[in-house]
């Protein structure tokens, strides 16, 4: 199947520092990615939904300019955890669809873990 | 408001038997329903859709029917085997491409 590739998979960094999270879709073209964050034995809560080329649409209560997102590409988002805090810590997970593939299958990364010291 | 439920209690089962993973829905009209499997620490992987016309889906010792009377997607693993311990959780879309997941079931399979 599709690859979708994450990193870093893990990032410890200190309050106030920003992280920045990639995402590569390695051997499909991805018009859509999607940004999750799940804290432990929580479902998967969409953050984001990037379409490339244009700005990203965030979900209700998620700061957009806390975390920033590009799609830069049709293999390539990027998250960025601006001046992160200890809150912020958790695993963050994208995913993304393929252009013309099957309706509806999401390809995961293999997620990062954020540690806020 | 919308709900997804699958159960948080793990589920136990002896390796050959066969594990059965619910998940129920409310005040959603889903036009398909995905089950994804989760590693401790990994990404979700898509196992199996299925669309709101149809009733069951199979593939290889995996199987998924939809019932949208009952609002409910039973997931089976036929002879179950240590390997397939994960948390498996069930995703529904209206047809938005946007899946909204629950919050899924352990598996533990003892061998």
């Amino acid at each position: 199947g599709a690859v979708v590739s994450q990193h870093p998979s893990r990032v410890i960094c200190k309050s106030g520092t920003s992280v920045k999270i990639e995402c590569r879709s390695l051997d499909f073209q991805a018009t859509t990615m999607f940004w999750y964050r799940q804290f432990p034995k929580q479902s998967l809560m969409l953050m984001a939904t990037s379409n490339e080329g244009s700005k990203a649409t965030y979900e209700q209560g998620v700061e957009k300019d806390k975390f920033l997102i590009n799609h830069a590409s049709l293999t390539l988002s990027t998250l960025t955890v601006t001046s992160a805090h200890p809150e912020d810590s958790s695993f963050y997970i994208c995913s993304a669809s393929a252009a013309g593939g099957p309706s509806g299958e999401l390809f995961f990364g293999e997620g990062s873990r954020l540690t806020v010291l | 408001s919308q709900k997804i439920e699958q159960n948080s209690e793990a589920l136990n089962i002896q390796e050959g038997k066969t594990a059965t993973l619910t998940c129920n829905y409310t005040n959603y009209s889903p036009a398909y329903l995905q089950w994804y499997r989760q590693d401790p620490g990994r990404g979700p992987v898509f196992l199996l859709l299925i669309r709101e016309n149809e009733k069951e889906k199979r593939k290889e010792r995996l199987k998924v029917t939809f019932d949208t009377t009952l609002k409910q997607s039973l997931f089976h693993i036929t002879a179950s085997q240590p390997a397939d311990s994960a948390t498996y959780l069930c995703a529904l879309d209206r047809g938005s491409y946007i899946p909204t997941f629950g919050r899924g079931t352990s598996l533990i399979v003892h061998p």
